[in-house]
């Protein structure tokens, strides 16, 4: 199984605040990378696809990047609704696995 | 508009079988690319990818659960049955079912779980 670590584990910043989010897979999965946001006691929701490209709906101030085994996630200016946990997970090949998650906290 | 829906019983003893259903609504899983997976999150802690089954009745499984895992589907009823056997404590966790489907990005397709349900909580105990 290709393993997914993010970093930090935890993050504490504060509203408008740029928040940078990295996550490496073990092995190159090129461009097979997706992030998704979840909020306590909610179902994960599904922010950026193939590494870079933004889910309809999701606002601007999310985006994604890398390729290979080093990815990030950046939210420009954060805001209220952004506090959650956030999650990358690999789509190049069976299982699909996610990272440990990255837990971002109002500071 | 797209939803997905899990049941199935809160509380089940070590060693029976869970069998959780997830309906849907919105999309067609005989649409070419289309699956529905399977997915987990034990109290606290990060999700855990289970099953999936595809339009064409195509399945993968995990390969740490695939002794345990069955996964079918009623594409007239638009239903997804997962089977876990052998159920354990360790077990106890949030089960979403999601729809995957394929998009492109440039000329590549790729895959991603767009829309969950709420998910149904099961706890194994004695």
């Amino acid at each position: 199984d290709i393993q997914m670590t993010q970093s930090p584990s935890s993050l504490s910043a504060s509203v408008g605040d740029r928040v940078t989010i990295a996550c490496r897979a073990s092995q190159s999965i090129s461009r097979y990378l997706n992030w998704y946001q979840q909020k306590p006691g909610k179902a994960p929701k599904l922010l950026i696809y193939a590494a870079s490209s933004l889910q309809s709906g999701v606002p601007s101030r999310f985006s994604g990047s890398g390729s290979g085994t080093e990815f990030t996630l950046t939210i420009s200016s954060l805001q209220p609704d952004d506090f959650a946990t956030y999650y990358c997970q690999q789509s190049d090949s069976t299982p699909p696995t996610f990272g440990q998650g990255t837990r971002l906290e109002i500071k | 508009q797209i939803t997905l829906k899990e049941s199935g019983p809160t509380l089940v003893k070590p060693t029976q079988t869970l069998t959780l259903t997830c309906i849907f609504s919105g999309f067609s899983l005989s649409t070419s690319g289309v699956g529905v997976a399977w997915i987990r999150q034990p109290p606290g802690k990060a999700l855990e990818w289970l099953a999936v089954i595809y339009w064409n009745d195509d399945k993968q499984y995990s390969p740490s659960l695939k002794s345990r895992l069955t996964i079918t589907k009623d594409t007239s009823k638009n239903e997804v049955v997962l089977t876990m056997t052998n159920m354990d404590p360790v077990d106890t966790a949030t089960y979403y079912c999601a729809h995957r489907r394929p998009r492109m990005a440039g000329p590549t397709q790729y895959y991603a779980m767009d829309d969950w349900g709420q998910g149904t909580t099961v706890t194994v105990s004695s």
